[in-house]
């Protein structure tokens, strides 16, 4: 599985848009990027998978460079309920195993 | 169920002890994951099962865990004689056949495992 590397906390306000980008340098032909986000006391919770250009949902975005080296998971407009460990996976997509990193623990405040 | 459910909540057992903990899969998922989040971020994977198939058991501390996946029961995760190290949150998931577009896993709440 390639590693990640993402900033390990960001503070953000009410309202504003938070982007946390995650390099992966030894990303595989194979492997897809896949964000989770985890609340205190909770199990992860799956937010967005993409594998190349831009994957929008209802939650988030996933900006994907062409070179894949990287990518940035865009969450507009945050509320204090957004506040939780944001991971970054990468692994080819039938490896069904999860690695998860560290991840960014983003705090919203008032 | 539409959500994976874990049972206890918490367990707190001495060191030597037996530790078994319960999982229920989403309703039509196929497969079965076990994870243990150590550390605050930190996760393990530590077996998966294809129905009652053990699917990849990589993670397994083959020592002293065990697990099982039998038809119409919980899935389960057992630690025979815990150690202070095991003190965890055990975390299980559940996911349609991947191969078919369905990769996402669903957590439980977890199981918050104290070994004193």
């Amino acid at each position: 599985l390639a590693k990640t590397t993402q900033p390990i906390s960001m503070d953000s306000y009410e309202g504003q848009e938070v982007n946390i980008t995650c390099s992966h340098n030894n990303i595989a032909t194979n492997d897809y990027i896949t964000w989770y986000q985890q609340f205190p006391s909770q199990g992860p919770r799956f937010i967005i998978q993409g594998y190349k250009t831009k994957v929008t949902n209802e939650v988030a975005s996933l900006f994907i460079p062409a070179d894949r080296k990287s990518s940035t998971l865009s969450l507009p407009r945050v509320s204090l309920s957004d506040t939780a460990v944001y991971y970054c996976l990468v692994g080819d997509r039938l490896d069904y195993k999860l690695s998860f990193g560290a991840g960014t623990t983003v705090t919203v405040r008032a | 169920g539409e959500e994976v459910a874990q049972t206890p909540k918490h367990l707190v057992r001495g060191e030597g002890q037996k530790a078994k903990l319960y999982c229920a899969p989403i309703k039509g998922h196929s497969y079965v994951f076990w994870y243990q989040q150590v550390l605050k971020n930190e996760f393990k994977f530590l077996i998966s099962f294809q129905n009652e198939n053990v699917f990849d058991e990589t993670g397994m501390p083959k020592e002293r865990f065990s697990a099982k996946c039998l038809p119409n029961s919980p899935c389960s995760l057992e630690i025979q004689a815990t150690k202070l190290e095991d003190s965890a949150v055990y975390f299980c998931a559940s996911s349609q056949n991947p191969g078919q577009g369905k990769e996402t896993q669903y957590f439980g709440p977890g199981t918050r495992l104290l070994v004193l």
